[in-house]
């Protein structure tokens, strides 16, 4: 069965520093990957996607994740965070079904 | 710009009332999704449809039910709502299996059973 895991469940920064989070998958075939990013008060919205491709995927407000395949990891990644980065973030993975299965999120809170 | 809506922001229950939330896109998807979103749990699919009137069961469909006699509207309907329903509950869709069949979510709606 697919897995995803979130190993960082709540990261505390300040602005300016760089930001990486994880996120491994358990998978056999084809995967498409995503995180999706939640502000205070918000939906649930698309940071970035990794369908084929360069594994290197570049999103929204200056987030890129990486896809490694050999580990069956696609972590999140920021040079410098900010205060309107707060937010909590999921990772999700899709298989050969239209089903994501999502990990169990990382809450990031960004001091000024 | 693409939008799904759900029915309600908050809701309060009592325990044993049968409670109806609604869900419709604007975006001509064939599927759509509800999703309880628990702290520490993530999101975990109670229910997905891929077509009018098809469905088909998550990992946590027990004591839920949904309803899709339209393609742009799914229910999710508890049939008497207990205390351990309290949680988060999102509504997404999507395109069909395809390069960009992300998933697009609601606000969410927020029941307290009680």
């Amino acid at each position: 069965a697919q897995s995803v895991s979130q190993h960082n469940h709540h990261v505390i920064l300040s602005e300016a520093a760089s930001l990486e989070l994880g996120c491994n998958y358990s998978y056999g075939g084809t995967v498409n990957l995503f995180w999706y990013v939640q502000y205070p008060g918000q939906h649930l919205q698309l940071l970035l996607k990794y369908f084929s491709g360069d594994p290197l995927v570049k999103g929204i407000k200056g987030f890129e994740a990486e896809f490694i395949k050999s580990k069956f990891s696609f972590n999140l990644r920021k040079p410098s965070v900010q205060w309107s980065d707060t937010a909590e973030y999921f990772c999700a993975v899709k298989g050969n079904t239209d089903k994501l299965i999502f990990g169990t999120g990382t809450r990031l809170q960004v001091f000024p | 710009d693409v939008k799904v809506t759900q029915s309600s922001r908050y809701l309060v229950k009592r325990t044993g009332e049968k409670v109806f939330l609604e869900c419709v896109q604007d975006m001509d998807h064939e599927n759509m999704f509800w999703y309880r979103q628990d702290p520490g749990l993530g999101l975990r699919l109670i229910y997905f449809s891929y077509d009018v009137k098809m469905k088909e069961k998550g990992d946590i469909p027990e004591g839920y039910s949904v309803s899709r006699e339209k393609k742009e509207r799914f229910s999710l309907i508890l049939e008497s709502a207990s205390t351990n329903q309290t949680s988060m509950y999102l509504c997404a869709s999507s395109h069909r299996t395809g390069a960009y069949n992300e998933q697009f979510f609601g606000p969410g709606t927020r029941l307290t059973v009680l």
